[in-house]
């Protein structure tokens, strides 16, 4: 079936540092969102992409679509401990309106 | 508001019984969804509802059976459970339909822990 590749699976990183996932597909998608769970918790909605190129900012979370429309990029600059959690892309594709996931990239702060 | 409840926290069963996971919420959204979250494997979906009245089966539909009881409510149903089951659920809810020209953004709980032992 339709999948979407999220890379990488695991980003250790030290307080400070940047730290990026990224979400492909083989696909044209129609749009994308990204979801943040917290050890423990439940995904909590992000942000969605829809255009081409687009690119949305959260304080220090930057959110990209590639040109095609075929990939995402979700940057996160300076990380801080209350980033640590696991981040997830879901898309849905022009031929089928279903959602897919990613397996999603768990942050982790280095001590 | 509460958002998406869902009912119970916790569970353990044994093989072969069975159990309803409760979901309610109270944002007045179209659609709700069942998702199951094993480690590693993301996400997956077992059944949704797009809208009242409608349900319809995901990518893991089998061993489970759901009941969209009206627009608030969406039960999930294991009629005998086995250890594959074992998992963390998600009840999800959305304005419209997850992947549809809207583009709406799921809600979800805080999911139930299942052991099936």
């Amino acid at each position: 079936g339709q999948q979407v590749m999220q890379i990488p699976q695991y980003q250790h990183v030290q307080e400070g540092e940047d730290f990026t996932t990224y979400c492909n597909s083989s696909t044209t998608l129609s749009n994308i969102q990204w979801y943040k769970q917290r050890p423990g918790g439940h995904p909590v909605f992000l942000i969605q992409l829809v255009k081409s190129g687009e690119v949305k900012k959260q304080k220090r979370l930057t959110f990209q679509f590639g040109e095609a429309k075929k990939n995402s990029s979700l940057h996160i600059t300076a990380t801080q401990t209350t980033d640590v959690g696991t981040y997830f892309c879901a898309v849905s594709m022009d031929s089928n309106y279903q959602l897919i996931w990613g397996a999603g990239t768990k942050l982790i702060i280095k001590p | 508001n509460a958002g998406v409840t869902q009912t119970p926290k916790f569970q353990v069963l044994k093989t072969g019984q069975s159990m309803t996971l409760q979901c309610a919420q109270d944002m007045n959204h179209n659609s709700m969804y069942w998702y199951r979250q094993d480690p590693g494997m993301g996400l997956r979906l077992i059944y949704y509802s797009a809208s009242e009245g409608t349900t319809d089966k995901g990518e893991v539909p089998n061993g489970y059976n759901v009941s969209r009881l009206n627009k608030r409510e969406f039960s999930l149903r294991l009629e005998s459970a086995a250890p594959s089951q074992t998992s963390v659920y998600f009840c999800a809810s959305s304005e419209e339909a997850a992947g549809s020209p809207y583009n709406s953004p799921l809600h979800f709980g805080n999911g139930t822990r299942l052991t099936v032992t």
